[in-house]
């Protein structure tokens, strides 16, 4: 069975302090990893997909990578308003996506 | 920029009652899911619709669950005879292909809560 394990559930960050989030799987025949943004009460929102061991994704202030058996979602000079739960999920050869519980980052001013 | 929409985006409802949650997927995409989140759980896999028929589904997707394409733009999920513990937030998403674009986008949720 497929296992997704989010480290730590909760982050909380002062303004402009870089941190990681961790996220550990076991699936087999990985077709992909998903980092997904949820704001409280939303839908998840994509973020990134990663593909294979090596690889890295950026967008604005967060940072994507991937190895055989985890991926980090590097945040940098995090604002308030990446305050949210981050979401990772990976996807095996039937194409469902399994989620792990996610890690609550709190960003303060 | 091309989004899922679902409604409603609160459901109530008496335990035993049919509902049907609704759901436009994003026009291009092919591939369409259902997932579900109890509150302070995890989103769990519900089920996938590709060419008018279940892909997969997940052993909560029992006998009381039905999905339809009733037309060229919407997809239901139907509950039966709704229990207390089907209260939960309902995602509809869709998906492009099961390609390298397999990308699932999630709407904004329908909040059932059975009473």
């Amino acid at each position: 069975e497929d296992q997704v394990t989010q480290s730590p559930e909760a982050l909380r960050l002062q303004e402009g302090e870089s941190s990681s989030l961790n996220c550990s799987y076991t699936v087999s025949g990985l077709r992909g990893l998903f980092w997904y943004r949820q704001d409280p009460g939303k839908g998840p929102e994509f973020l990134f997909t990663l593909y294979s061991a090596g690889e890295e994704k950026e967008k604005e202030r967060l940072k994507a990578t991937l190895t055989k058996k985890e991926s980090f979602l590097h945040i940098t000079a995090p604002k308030p308003e990446d305050s949210a739960t981050y979401l990772c999920a990976v996807q095996a050869h039937d194409y469902k996506l399994s989620f792990g519980a996610g890690t609550t980052v709190t960003v303060r001013a | 920029e091309p989004e899922v929409t679902q409604t409603p985006s609160h459901q109530v409802t008496q335990m035993g009652q049919e509902v049907i949650l609704r759901c436009v997927p994003i026009s291009n995409h092919l591939y369409f899911y259902w997932y579900r989140q109890i509150l302070g759980q995890k989103v769990e896999f519900l089920v996938s619709f590709y060419n008018n028929e279940i892909s997969e589904k997940s052993e909560i997707f029992d006998d009381q669950f039905s999905v339809e394409r009733p037309d060229g733009s919407n997809f239901t999920l139907k509950i039966r005879s709704t229990k207390l513990e089907d209260s939960a937030m309902y995602f509809c998403a869709s998906s492009e292909s099961r390609g390298r674009n397999t990308e699932a986008f999630f709407g904004q949720g329908t909040r059932l809560t059975v009473v």
